[in-house]
């Protein structure tokens, strides 16, 4: 099976402006869980995502958002964006039947001028 | 909430030698205990994983522990090998289908094999 896959990569964005990243998770699996990693504060949970529904939030302000499609497809959204959003932004697909077993994609890394 | 805190925060060991991570967590409702290696510019990738009905689990030249009382877990690497450099990380989770997979992190650990 094709691993988690995220969409961009890479991206470089300014203060104030606004970024959708992009999430395909392993085929089968419904549960989609996001995570920012930063050298200062490690990795930490933002939301999960199941059937289309958040099922969870971590402690992250209003301007960071999610959805999931259909098709378990997921996006964040992050608006006005400030300078301590850079980060690499992973998420992770977990197949509900197995339990907690997660697993990351690639990550996008945004830097945010 | 969940606090995870993870020692040390670097390892260096020696080719051959043993390394061993621990972990501590706050929340006793905790029940799925993950490990994760990150090499330099990849992503997390999960090597073993423990729950809360076992207390040892092997898989080669690694395992991890659990001791539910004092909750804690550890992960141990025997006769380390130069690619087993890099940060690992502990992981906490309530887990179940109702809780979901909301994952906390202890602060990692960066390993260094020394050839």
């Amino acid at each position: 099976k094709a691993g988690v896959t995220q969409t961009p990569r890479y991206l470089i964005k300014t203060r104030g402006q606004q970024v959708t990243l992009s999430c395909s998770p392993i085929s089968g699996h419904r549960s989609v869980s996001w995570y920012q990693q930063t050298p200062g504060q490690g990795l930490q949970f933002l939301f999960e995502y199941f059937s289309e529904t958040q099922r969870n939030k971590g402690n992250f302000p209003g301007r960071f958002s999610g959805r999931q499609f259909s098709n378990s497809r997921s996006e964040m959204n992050v608006s006005t964006l400030e300078l301590g959003d850079s980060a690499l932004y992973l998420c992770a697909s977990s197949q509900v039947a197995r339990g907690n077993e997660q697993f990351f994609g690639p990550g996008t890394r945004l830097t945010v001028l | 909430g969940e606090n995870v805190e993870q020692h040390p925060s670097t390892l260096s060991v020696q080719e051959g030698d043993s390394a061993v991570i621990k972990c501590t967590y706050s929340d006793s409702a905790s029940n799925y205990f993950p490990w994760y290696k990150q090499e330099l510019g990849k992503r997390p990738q999960l090597i073993i994983d423990i729950r809360s009905n076992v207390g040892e689990k092997k898989d080669q030249r690694i395992a991890v522990t659990l001791n539910k009382t004092a909750k804690h877990f550890s992960l141990h690497i025997t006769e380390t090998q130069p690619e087993d450099s890099a940060v690992y990380f502990c992981a906490a989770s309530i887990g179940g289908k109702a809780a979901g997979n909301k994952l906390t992190f202890g602060g990692g650990t960066r390993v260094l094999v020394k050839p």
